[in-house]
C-alpha cells in the first residue's frame, strides 16, 4: 500500500517567518495530494490541495508544491502568524480513492 | 447544508464489551473512513468503503469492524473492546480525488 513520510514533526519558527513541511510517498500511480490543518480539540480541515497533473499552488500565505518524478511535495507558509500554529498533514490519494496521511508535522509560531 | 457527524463525542466502555460508533453523512458521498488518531502515529486508517455493500481494512484493522447499508451511514464496531483501542476515531467522507469532511471525532476511553 501507500506509504507516506511527513517531516519534520515539529517545527518551531518565528512569527513573520517562513514555514516548510515535506512529504514523500511511494505509489507512482498516486494523483492526489492534499494538506489538512487541525487545530487542537478540532477535526482536519483541508487548506490546499494539489493534482498530479500541476507543479505548484498557490492561495494567500500557503504554497504546495509537487515534484512527482522525485514523489514529493511540499507545504510552504509564508509570514507565520501565530493563528498558524496546529497540526499539519500531508496526505495522498493514489487511483483507488484511498486518502493515505502522514504522521503530522506540530507547528508552533512563536511570537 | 450536508454535514457529516459523529456519536457519541465521548464514550467510556470496559475491557472485552462491544462498542459501535456511529458516522452520517449528508453529503451523499460513496466514499467513507475511519481513522484513529494517537499521539506519534497521526491518522491511522481503520475501514473505508466506496459505496453501499462495500468494506475494506485499512492498516489498523485487527479488532475492528464495518457495514455500510445504506449511503449516509458506515458505523464502527468494536468487537471486544481493548485498552490499545483507546484513541480519538474521526469519520470521513469524500467523493474521491476532493476534499475529504471530517466528522468531530469520538474520544473513547476503554477501561
Amino acid at each position: 500500500g501507500e506509504n507516506v513520510e511527513q517531516h519534520p514533526s515539529t517545527l518551531s519558527v518565528q512569527e513573520g517567518d517562513s514555514a516548510v513541511i515535506k512529504c514523500t510517498y511511494s505509489d507512482s500511480a498516486s494523483n492526489y495530494f492534499p494538506w489538512y490543518k487541525q487545530e487542537l480539540g478540532k477535526r482536519p480541515q483541508l487548506i490546499i490541495d494539489i493534482r498530479s497533473n500541476v507543479g505548484e499552488k498557490k492561495d494567500q500565505r500557503i504554497a504546495v508544491t509537487l515534484n512527482k518524478t522525485a514523489k514529493h511535495f511540499s507545504l510552504h507558509i509564508t509570514e507565520t502568524q501565530p493563528e498558524d500554529s496546529a497540526v499539519y498533514f500531508c496526505a495522498v490519494e493514489p487511483a483507488g480513492n484511498k486518502l493515505t496521511f502522514g504522521g503530522g508535522t506540530r507547528v508552533l509560531v512563536k511570537p | 447544508d450536508a454535514e457529516i457527524t459523529q456519536s457519541p463525542r465521548h464514550k467510556i466502555t470496559e475491557t472485552g464489551r462491544q462498542v459501535t460508533l456511529a458516522c452520517h453523512q449528508t453529503w451523499n458521498h460513496n466514499n467513507m473512513f475511519w481513522y484513529r488518531q494517537d499521539l506519534g502515529h497521526g491518522l491511522r486508517l481503520i475501514h473505508y468503503s466506496y459505496g453501499v455493500q462495500d468494506t475494506n481494512k485499512g492498516e489498523v484493522s485487527d479488532g475492528y469492524s464495518v457495514s455500510r447499508s445504506n449511503t449516509e451511514d458506515l458505523p464502527l464496531t468494536l468487537e471486544s473492546a481493548a485498552s490499545s483501542q483507546t484513541s480519538v476515531y474521526f469519520c470521513a467522507s469524500s467523493p474521491g480525488r476532493s476534499e475529504a469532511f471530517f466528522g468531530q471525532g469520538t474520544r473513547l476511553t476503554v477501561v
